[in-house]
């Protein structure tokens, strides 16, 4: 069974810093990988995917890796601002064309807090 | 184009009652999937809908049940309520087999609380 795993649980920094999130997954044998946004009570807006085949994808200020063979993504935000703090979710989908494509596993996710 | 929609947004029922959420896909998503996100956790889950059949399910009793309807949009059943159903209950919708990106689009989510 998959089981996704994030680091750290929470996270708080003054604006204008670089992070790094953390995201590991038991199984390598995965479709694609998506980094998830939640703001409190909310629902889920897709901030980045990469497929297996591919080794990062960049969309503004954000970029994430993926390395397969050892079940790990990095979400990397640069200069964090106040309007970046929610929770990032991190999820995988199987590599199995038939009954478990389009599943998603998720990790419990990293709390973010940017403070001015 | 109108992204993934849910109803209600809100829930409040009482234990052994009966809920029903409903979900509308994204345009041109053929593919409708559930989870349940307790406070704290990530999303679990629930069951996907493609073709108007359950193509699979995660590990949810038979309370949970769901629908898909010709137009692509789902209801979520949940019978004799537990306080531990209590969740914000989210529908994702994507293309299914015909999506190479497989890239899943989630709604704002209806908050169940049963007392």
């Amino acid at each position: 069974k998959q089981e996704v795993t994030q680091i750290p649980a929470a996270l708080s920094v003054p604006e204008g810093e670089n992070l790094v999130l953390n995201c590991s997954f038991t199984d390598s044998a995965i479709y694609n990988l998506q980094w998830f946004r939640q703001d409190p009570g909310k629902g889920l807006t897709s901030l980045l995917l990469i497929q297996s085949s591919q080794r990062e994808q960049t969309s503004g200020r954000l970029n994430a890796s993926l390395d397969k063979s050892s079940g790990r993504s990095t979400l990397y935000i640069a200069a964090s601002q106040p309007g970046d703090s929610a929770t990032y979710l991190c999820a995988v989908s199987s590599a199995d064309r038939g009954s478990t494509l389009g599943r998603l596993y998720f990790g419990r996710g990293t709390q973010l807090t940017v403070w001015p | 184009d109108a992204g993934v929609t849910q109803s209600p947004t809100h829930l409040i029922k009482t234990r052994g009652q009966q809920v029903t959420l409903r979900c509308s896909p994204k345009s041109g998503h053929d593919t409708v999937s559930w989870y349940q996100q307790a406070l704290g956790q990530g999303p679990q889950f629930i069951f996907q809908y493609y073709e108007e059949e359950e193509r699979q399910r995660g590990n949810f009793p038979d309370r949970f049940s769901g629908h898909q309807f010709p137009n692509y949009s789902s209801e979520l059943n949940v019978n004799a309520l537990l306080l531990g159903d209590s969740a914000l209950y989210l529908c994702a919708s994507s293309l299914g087999d015909r999506g190479r990106r497989n890239e899943q689009f989630f709604g704002p989510g209806t908050r169940l609380t049963v007392l």
